[in-house]
């Protein structure tokens, strides 16, 4: 089992730019969230899904943020466009239908827009 | 809404030295809990997680956490610290579904834990 894959690791991008984070879920994971992670603001859940359909978005700052899901191993997390605020490190996490399981997180996505 | 307080922003201790990280939720609810570490650079780790029954739960690396309904509690102990320890530590929670896919996990604002060799 590879995990929670989130692409790029790294991403340094000028303001006003578009950004595209990327996750894929662990196999067999039917629930899939994005947090943002900030010094000021500490860990914010920004969307999750359920069976690919977004379930809670309220987390997502403003209409510059959107999320996709379209299919079950594959998500993305779009910033258009991008600014400095928004820099900070973003996580993907999956969870099982049994919840036991526990909630998996990716390895994170260091955004910095200058 | 669920929510999750950390009452310790930062914690340090000696090699050897127990520990104990305080942990408390408010809900109306069943929850799950759980407690996550996060060395630096790097992404979260589950340590437990508490669903039901027994409530002193024991997880990874010597770590174990007791669950305290009457208290909204479920405090992170470590009889002894190790320098590699050296981490912040999340407490989360998620609320209680009986069937169904999984819930947000709501996060605490995280404690720093050093330990001095």
């Amino acid at each position: 089992d590879a995990g929670v894959i989130q692409s790029p690791r790294h991403e340094v991008t000028e303001m006003g730019q578009e950004v595209t984070l990327r996750c894929k879920p662990i196999s067999g994971h039917n629930s899939l969230f994005w947090y943002r992670q900030t010094m000021m603001r500490g860990l914010e859940l920004l969307i999750y899904f359920n069976n690919n359909v977004p379930i809670d978005d309220s987390g997502m700052p403003e209409d510059r943020f959107s999320a996709k899901m379209p299919n079950a191993s594959f998500s993305t997390l779009k910033i258009q466009p991008s600014e400095p605020r928004d820099s900070a490190v973003y996580f993907c996490a999956s969870s099982a239908y049994d919840q036991s399981y526990g909630y998996t997180f990716g390895s994170g996505t260091r955004l910095t827009v200058v | 809404a669920q929510s999750v307080s950390q009452h310790n922003h930062h914690v340090i201790l000696s090699e050897a030295a127990s520990l104990e990280l305080g942990c408390n939720y408010s809900y109306g609810g069943t929850v799950n809990l759980f407690w996550y570490v996060q060395y630096p650079g790097q992404h979260l780790q589950l340590l437990l997680k508490y669903f039901s029954g027994d409530p002193l739960v024991k997880g990874i690396k010597g770590f174990e956490a007791e669950f305290i309904k009457s208290k909204f509690s479920f405090n992170l102990r470590k009889p002894s610290v190790q320098w590699s320890d050296t981490a912040e530590y999340f407490c989360a929670v998620s609320p209680w579904i009986s069937s169904g896919s999984a819930r947000q996990l709501t996060f605490g604002s995280g404690t720093q834990l050093t330990v001095l060799p």
